[in-house]
């Protein structure tokens, strides 16, 4: 079975510290990403990446920045946390292989920001 | 206009009866659809994908996609009382970018 692991399940955070959030995935999938939901706003990309090292915006990425040193870890920044970064937020993890690749998702970690 | 668009709901349905939710989406180079199963608190599961038009069936789901309407569909037979759950409909825009992007989903309750 595909696992997308990520590091924490809850988290609180201070508005202005800067949160790490961790995904391993253990399929050697080549496309990770990481998504945040929201009631009533569904799941929105935040970034997603391709391959080690390179990263592209998704369609949400102001406060955010993203780290793939090795293939199976892709980790989520927040460089100086706010309240509205509160929110669940979701990895997920895929192959690059065909048109309907389907996508593996984390447990999700819901941080909330005080 | 939203990129996904879905019908929050709720959508209740009795027990054993057929659940039909219903999906349009913006962009006409989209590639690939999918259907997405969420519980409360849990993470999204994959329940089915289709890419050509028509409709694919898969146990008691069906997947129906009319490209040229922009319209993508989920029937579900026989529903069950563990059917009820936010049914997320999600589409890859194109080829060089394999991300999803979801609609904000549609709550189904199966009443027994």
């Amino acid at each position: 079975d595909v696992k997308v692991t990520q590091s924490s399940r809850y988290l609180v955070k201070r508005t202005g510290e800067k949160v790490f959030l961790e995904c391993v995935q253990d399929m050697d999938h080549e496309n990770m990403f990481w998504y945040r939901q929201d009631p009533g706003l569904g799941l929105r990309l935040i970034y997603f990446s391709y391959d080690v090292k390179m990263k592209e915006k998704g369609d949400i990425p102001e406060g955010y920045s993203v780290s793939r040193e090795k293939k199976e870890r892709f980790s989520l920044i927040l460089e100086s946390a706010s309240t509205n970064q509160t929110s669940m937020y979701l990895c997920a993890s895929s192959h690059d292989d065909r048109v309907d690749t389907e996508a593996f998702f984390g447990q999700g970690t819901r941080l909330t920001v005080v | 206009q939203k990129e996904v668009e879905q019908n929050s709901g709720p959508l209740s349905v009795p027990e054993g009866a057929i659940a039909s939710l219903n999906c349009t989406y913006s962009d006409r180079v989209s590639q690939s659809f999918f259907w997405y199963r969420q519980y409360s608190g849990k993470s999204p599961e994959l329940i089915m994908s289709i890419y050509s038009n028509g409709d694919k069936e898969d146990g008691r789901f069906t997947a129906q996609l009319n490209k040229a309407s922009q319209y993508v569909s989920l029937l579900i037979r026989d529903s069950q009382p563990s059917d009820s759950a936010t049914y997320l409909c999600a589409v890859i825009k194109d080829t060089g970018r394999r991300a999803l992007t979801f609609g904000s989903g549609t709550r189904l309750q199966v009443q027994p």
